[in-house]
């Protein structure tokens, strides 16, 4: 069975502060996914890693995938209010067709 | 291009009944996925159809069943409804182009079971 520890659970911070979430695994992965959701609505796709070692940049959003595939993490710079809602991660993995693995979720409020 | 749609998105129903809730994928995804999602197991896989048929299938009871149409929309039914349905219903569609692994969702449907 494969499992995504993410971490932390819970995270409330300041406007302007940086954070970073985890997500790991004992499992390799061949693609992962991070999303946000916010409440009442389904999760919105920020960016899929597919490559060991790729880091991907999506303003002030920075995804990295590990060299072994088994982990990855999202590092928010000069976070906003705006950035406030739950983000995910979800493996995917080879034959298991059309299912991701989800992590527990990080609850993430930036306040002004 | 149109996102993934679902309806309806709210539905209050009683323990006993049954209830059946509709997706369209984004144009052109053949594969549909479907997620239960609540507070205290996150989100969890109930089963994918591509194609008209189901290829992968989560742990959840017979009572959640599915099935998928010839232009790709897809269905899902819970029967004999417990209180611990009570969920949001996500489905998920994806493609071939891109990474064919990266799933797109949609708004959910918001189920409360009394």
């Amino acid at each position: 069975t494969q499992l995504l520890e993410q971490s932390p659970q819970f995270l409330s911070i300041q406007e302007g502060e940086n954070l970073t979430v985890y997500c790991n695994s004992s499992s390799v992965f061949s693609s992962l996914q991070w999303y946000r959701q916010e409440p009442g609505e389904g999760p919105v796709l920020l960016v899929t890693v597919v490559t060991g070692g790729e880091v991907k940049k999506l303003k002030r959003l920075t995804f990295q995938f590990g060299d072994a595939r088994k982990d990855s993490s999202l590092h928010i710079t000069a976070a906003q209010p705006g950035d406030t809602g739950l983000y995910l991660c979800a493996g995917a993995g080879g034959t298991s067709y059309g299912k991701l693995t989800f992590g527990q979720g990080t609850i993430l409020t930036v306040h002004p | 291009k149109a996102g993934v749609t679902q309806t309806p998105r709210y539905l209050i129903k009683t323990r006993g009944q049954q209830v059946t809730l509709s997706c369209s994928p984004i144009s052109g995804h053949r594969s549909v996925s479907w997620y239960q999602q609540t507070p205290g197991q996150g989100l969890q896989f109930l089963f994918e159809y591509f194609s008209e048929t189901q290829r992968n299938k989560g742990n959840f009871p017979g009572r959640f069943s599915g099935r998928q149409f010839s232009n790709s929309r897809s269905e899902m039914n819970v029967s004999t409804l417990e209180l611990g349905d009570s969920a949001l219903y996500l489905c998920a569609s994806s493609g071939t182009s891109g990474s064919r692994e990266t799933q797109y969702f949609g708004p959910g449907t918001r189920l409360l079971v009394l």
